[in-house]
């Protein structure tokens, strides 16, 4: 079993519409979750963070995280064809003293205009 | 955040040669990583590579096949060595530069294709 899961998609969703991505994990040490977007050809542009449980907001991007569920989610409101991209899911578990990321294997969206 | 840039973007090899891929960034950083993303899947972590220390390689990877470099503080080198097909994937650099959050910038990265 993958210590991060994620579903690849691909996602394909009309303009405007909410976007939800999701990934679950395994490992309760992790403790920062970071959202990446890749477009295609480029290296992955960090998103957002977030630490241990809870929801931020940014723009018309919110992290969501679930730590009791081990699920972490990130929404994408009026999405435009820009949002066009892979997202990649990532944790880190610095108390342990590793600095290295944890990725999911990424969810292509495609945004339909 | 940090600019990195990746040489080359791109490349395509013959089978038994070596490929170095270099790695440079616009700020000092202590801690680099390499990545390796095969075609439709996530990265996987190849090794680190901080200044002043041997590199530390994860499981499945080994220093003669992928030796690395770390000369300073703003600049690394990754060489695939006696590359075959299964090389074949995008190549990336990231750097922490030590945030609380651990976060990580990456390099645009190098799409080497081994034939």
């Amino acid at each position: 079993q993958k210590e991060v899961e994620q579903d690849p998609g691909p996602l394909s969703v009309p303009e405007g519409a909410i976007v939800s991505l999701n990934c679950t994990y395994s490992n309760s040490a992790f403790q920062y979750f970071m959202w990446y977007r890749q477009y295609s050809r480029k290296g992955p542009e960090l998103l957002m963070y977030t630490y241990s449980s809870g929801n931020k907001e940014d723009g018309r991007f919110t992290a969501q995280v679930d730590k009791s569920s081990k699920y972490i989610s990130l929404f994408i409101r009026d999405s435009q064809p820009s949002d066009s991209a892979t997202y990649l899911c990532a944790m880190s578990a610095l108390d342990t003293g590793r600095r290295a990321l944890t990725f999911g294997s990424g969810t292509r969206l495609q945004v339909q205009p | 955040s940090a600019v990195i840039s990746q040489k080359p973007s791109r490349d395509i090899c013959q089978r038994g040669t070596s490929l170095t891929i270099q790695c440079q960034v616009d700020s000092q950083v202590t801690m680099m990583f390499w990545y390796r993303q095969q075609p439709g899947q996530s990265l996987t972590l190849i090794a680190t590579a901080n200044q002043g220390s041997e590199a530390t390689y994860e499981s499945g990877f080994v220093i003669d096949k992928f030796p690395i470099s770390r000369p300073n503080l703003t600049f690394s080198t990754l060489t695939v060595s006696n590359m075959s097909p299964e090389d074949s994937s995008i190549y990336l650099c990231s750097v922490d530069p030590g945030q609380a959050q651990g976060t990580q910038y990456f390099g645009p990265g190098t799409r080497l294709t081994v034939l």
